[in-house]
């Protein structure tokens, strides 16, 4: 149980274009939805909290026009990295949490993207 | 602020030794406290969690006891195998959203 489904697991474009990811709980409802961003050999940084129906909150330093969040359902969350550029390649990994706050979160596979 | 810190890697191993990651962490409140996982091109998997002081979680022949007085939740395991290398990361939760805080990850490699 507890699966969490990432889509694309791959993706490389071109500058300027948009991106979108989507993240979806399988086998349960995710109350909460979260979005990292991990660098090569590098810790997770949390770029954004989102439930369902609200808008996502950011951490700081993360651009809320540049990198997209939408929860429209408890299943699924979409990520759009808007127009972009070689710098926001990276391995973007989702996750769901069912339940309260302390109750564990369950990862997606992630995304690898590259841009050119 | 909340943080957590871990021994810094890569750790090589031959097959069955015995494994601790060490783990400490700084928090405001009673935080949860998790292992990760993660396997070469994956996401996250979840090995382990403690919720309050003096539990422990336990998996896969893994275990990590939450110690509130040495604010720590080192990973152990009897005897490691090959499939068990991987990067391993310490995590706490933080706020009510229960927005996990990471360790830097520590890089394991076991060699047959």
């Amino acid at each position: 149980g507890a699966v969490v489904s990432q889509h694309p697991s791959w993706v490389i474009c071109k500058s300027g274009t948009s991106v979108k990811i989507e993240c979806r709980s399988l086998d349960f409802q995710a109350t909460t939805m979260f979005w990292y961003r991990q660098f090569p050999k590098q810790s997770l940084m949390l770029m954004a909290t989102s439930n369902e129906g609200s808008k996502a909150t950011y951490e700081q330093g993360v651009e809320k026009d540049k990198f997209l969040i939408n929860h429209a359902s408890l299943t699924l969350s979409t990520l759009t990295v808007t127009s972009a550029h070689p710098e926001d390649s990276s391995f973007y990994i989702c996750s769901a949490q069912q339940g309260a706050s302390n109750q564990p979160q369950h990862f997606g596979d992630g995304t690898r993207l590259s841009i050119l | 602020g909340n943080s957590v810190t871990q021994m810094e890697g890569p750790v090589t191993l031959s097959e069955e030794a015995f494994l601790t990651i060490n783990c400490t962490y700084t928090a405001t409140g009673y935080p949860s406290l998790f292992w990760y996982v993660q396997y070469p091109g994956e996401g996250l998997q979840l090995l382990l969690k403690a919720t309050k002081a003096d539990d422990k979680g336990s998996n896969k022949g893994f275990e990590a006891t939450y110690r509130k007085e040495t604010t720590s939740f080192h990973l152990e395991k009897g005897s490691v195998q090959v499939s068990d290398s991987a990067v391993y990361f310490c995590a706490l939760t933080r706020g009510s959203q229960g927005n996990l805080i990471f360790g830097k990850g520590t890089k394991l490699s076991v060699k047959p």
